[in-house]
């Protein structure tokens, strides 16, 4: 357990749906990133946020969008969903801002787009 | 961004020593380099993280040569349990910097 969790474990829904993934970081870490894994595919850095702020951007679409609450907590918000959206959705969290940190990932999220 | 490049799939028996090469020619002054494990459906895991030379941590040694354009994870005497992707990631300490995962190692290992 690497004390990220992820909700919900599985997400089953229709084309041109709205979704949110919900994050909870490890204690005490400030930064939280959000990956995507499509199947058989490598990961996919999408955003990371730090402290409530974003800190870095990677090819997150204009159909998805991510925040960072006060309690440190993070939703990735998936909207319009197409097919090719179906994928393993993880997020990770670490103690600090580096990008050398080691980051701890949650158990992911699996979203089917039917 | 420092990009990498990894052998597709590698195969090894149990007991074997294992060691998968990373290529990273454009790694810049502040890059660290960080290999992770990932089984089916589960989220990546930390192995061990380098800058420069060796570590060594229970579970594996990281080799990285002077000029740091590539690195070498070793994993010794391996078990059907080490079956898994392993990506090799390189990132900076600037935090604005988007992170890139490799494309994975897919080791196979057999009895």
């Amino acid at each position: 357990d690497s004390g990220v969790t992820q909700t919900p474990k599985h997400l089953i829904t229709a084309t041109g749906q709205r979704v949110t993934l919900r994050c909870s970081p490890r204690s005490g870490d400030l930064s939280v990133y959000w990956y995507q894994q499509s199947l058989d595919q490598g990961l996919q850095f999408l955003i990371q946020y730090y402290n409530g702020e974003e800190r870095a951007k990677g090819n997150i679409l204009e159909r998805f969008s991510a925040q960072q609450f006060p309690d440190l907590h993070s939703e990735l918000n998936l909207s319009s969903l197409e097919l090719g959206d179906s994928a393993l959705y993880f997020c990770a969290s670490s103690v600090e801002l580096a990008g050398a940190d080691t980051q701890y990932f949650g158990p992911g999220t699996r979203l089917t787009v039917l | 961004l420092a990009k990498t490049t990894q052998p597709i799939s590698m195969d090894s028996y149990e007991g074997q020593e294992v060691n998968i090469t990373c290529s990273h020619n454009n790694i810049a002054t502040n890059d660290y380099i960080t290999w992770y494990q990932q089984f089916p459906s589960q989220g990546p895991r930390f192995i061990i993280q380098g800058y420069k030379t060796k570590v060594t941590n229970e579970v594996a040694s990281l080799f990285i040569p002077a000029d740091r354009k590539s690195s070498t994870l070793s994993l010794p005497r391996v078990s059907l349990s080490d079956t898994a992707v392993y990506y090799c990631l390189v990132g900076g300490d600037t935090g604005r910097r988007a992170l890139t995962f490799g494309s994975g190692t897919r080791l196979q290992v057999q009895p």
